[in-house]
């Protein structure tokens, strides 16, 4: 069965903090993973990796693909108040469009 | 700058009532999907179209039908509500893979009593 662990599962820094977030995958027939922010409402897109795009970045944020440990880490820099959300990550499903997500990763910056 | 939009954002039922919760995007997204959201389970796949009248169970279908009539809309029924069905229901659409993680609608909280 395909799965998506994310680990933590919830984390408390303070502003100015780098923290990195893990995502590790077991899936048929890989071929792209998938980032996602939470706030208070519905999920937006962070990045997705491939096997021809394993690192990506935009400002603070930056995710890797490890596709011989099967996982990803989506690190960030210098954290402020603004980037406390819930962070998912998703791999489509042996082969088909169907996404399938972690938990998440709750994330609190305090000033 | 609307993408995908929900019928509802909140929504009350009684027990056995049929729900009909609906779903439009409008960026001509071939792949559109259903995921009810709970604390400690995160985010879980309902049913996912492909196409038009096309559909696929997800994790979770039962209690749950969908529709896909036209390309823009999906809509998911819940045949006879019951308590457990109680949750936030999020509807997605995305491209074909490879174009970008696609956009999520804003939501729906449905309380079923």
């Amino acid at each position: 069965e395909d799965k998506v662990v994310q680990s933590p599962l919830s984390l408390v820094v303070h502003e100015g903090d780098t923290v990195t977030l893990n995502c590790s995958y077991e899936v048929t027939n890989f071929r792209s993973l998938l980032w996602y922010k939470q706030e208070k409402k519905a999920p937006t897109f962070l990045f997705m990796l491939t096997s021809s795009g394993i690192e990506k970045k935009s400002g603070r944020l930056s995710s890797i693909l490890d596709k011989k440990e099967l996982s990803s880490i989506l690190n960030i820099t210098a954290t402020q108040t603004g980037d406390s959300a819930i962070y998912l990550c998703a791999v489509p499903q042996g082969g088909s469009e169907k996404l399938v997500f972690g938990k998440g990763t709750k994330l609190t910056v305090n000033p | 700058d609307v993408k995908v939009t929900q019928s509802s954002r909140y929504l009350v039922k009684r027990t056995g009532e049929k729900v009909f919760l609906e779903c439009v995007q409008d960026m001509d997204h071939e792949n559109m999907f259903w995921y009810r959201q709970d604390p400690g389970l995160g985010l879980r796949l309902i049913y996912f179209s492909y196409d038009v009248k096309m559909k696929e169970k997800g994790d979770i279908p039962e209690g749950y039908s969908v529709s896909r009539e036209k390309k823009e809309r999906f809509s998911l029924i819940l045949e006879s509500a019951s308590t457990n069905q109680t949750s936030m229901y999020l509807c997605a659409s995305r491209a074909l893979a490879g174009f970008g993680g696609g956009f999520f609608g804003p939501g729906t909280r449905l309380t079923v009593l």
